[in-house]
């Protein structure tokens, strides 16, 4: 069965702090893969997305992710957070006809 | 210029009661998803709609039934509302059917709450 696994439940970092979220998939087929970052008491929003070509891909607001085939991850990366990057990070894989997603991960930021 | 709206924000209601959510979409797309998100966060989809057609349906008690009356809008209704009903329910939208590379738009979510 298709599952995503995101490792870290909850993470709190300082600011100006790396941040790497990890994230692994279960999937036979072509995978198309997504981080969607949900801001308190909001929607979710789509923060970046791998279809195929450079696994290194870029996103809004600094984040970056690498899809990483041999190891079935896709990891979410930021080099320096700020505090306005306290949300839910919830990472998700396209599976046939439907989008599937990760548990999440809260990250708190202080300031 | 909502692209994804969906009313009511907030729904307070009684264990029994029968409540409908409404989603439209003003993105031009062909599908439209419901997904609840439960009190740990955890995102499930439940229905998909592709050009008002049934695509997915998950496995979600037949109390819930969604009805398509065109491709931009997506109800849910609720019969026999249970406590465990509880939890915030997005909508979503994406261009292509079947999501496959096309990206989700969730609209604000409907926060539900059964007394």
């Amino acid at each position: 069965a298709q599952s995503v696994s995101q490792h870290n439940h909850h993470v709190i970092l300082s600011e100006a702090a790396s941040l790497e979220l990890g994230c692994n998939y279960s999937y036979g087929g072509t995978v198309n893969l997504f981080w969607y970052v949900q801001y308190p008491g909001q929607h979710l929003q789509l923060l970046l997305k791998y279809f195929s070509g450079d696994p290194l891909v870029k996103g809004i607001k600094g984040f970056e992710a690498e899809f990483i085939k041999s190891k079935f991850s896709f990891n979410l990366r930021k080099p320096s957070v700020q505090w306005s990057d306290t949300a839910e990070y919830f990472c998700a894989v396209n599976a046939g006809d439907k989008i599937i997603f990760g548990k999440g991960t809260r990250l708190h930021i202080l300031p | 210029d909502t692209a994804v709206s969906q009313t009511p924000k907030y729904l307070v209601t009684q264990m029994g009661n029968d409540k409908s959510i409404k989603c439209e979409q003003n993105l031009g797309h062909d599908t439209m998803y419901w997904y609840k998100q439960d009190s740990k966060k955890f995102l499930k989809i439940m229905f998909s709609y592709n050009n008002k057609e049934l695509i997915i349906n998950e496995t979600v008690p037949n109390r819930f039934s969604p009805k398509s009356p065109d491709k931009a809008h997506l109800n849910l209704h609720i019969n026999s509302l249970e406590l465990g009903d509880s939890a915030v329910y997005f909508c979503a939208s994406s261009q292509v059917g079947g999501a496959g590379n096309s990206p989700l738009h969730f609209g604000n979510g409907t926060r539900l709450t059964v007394t």
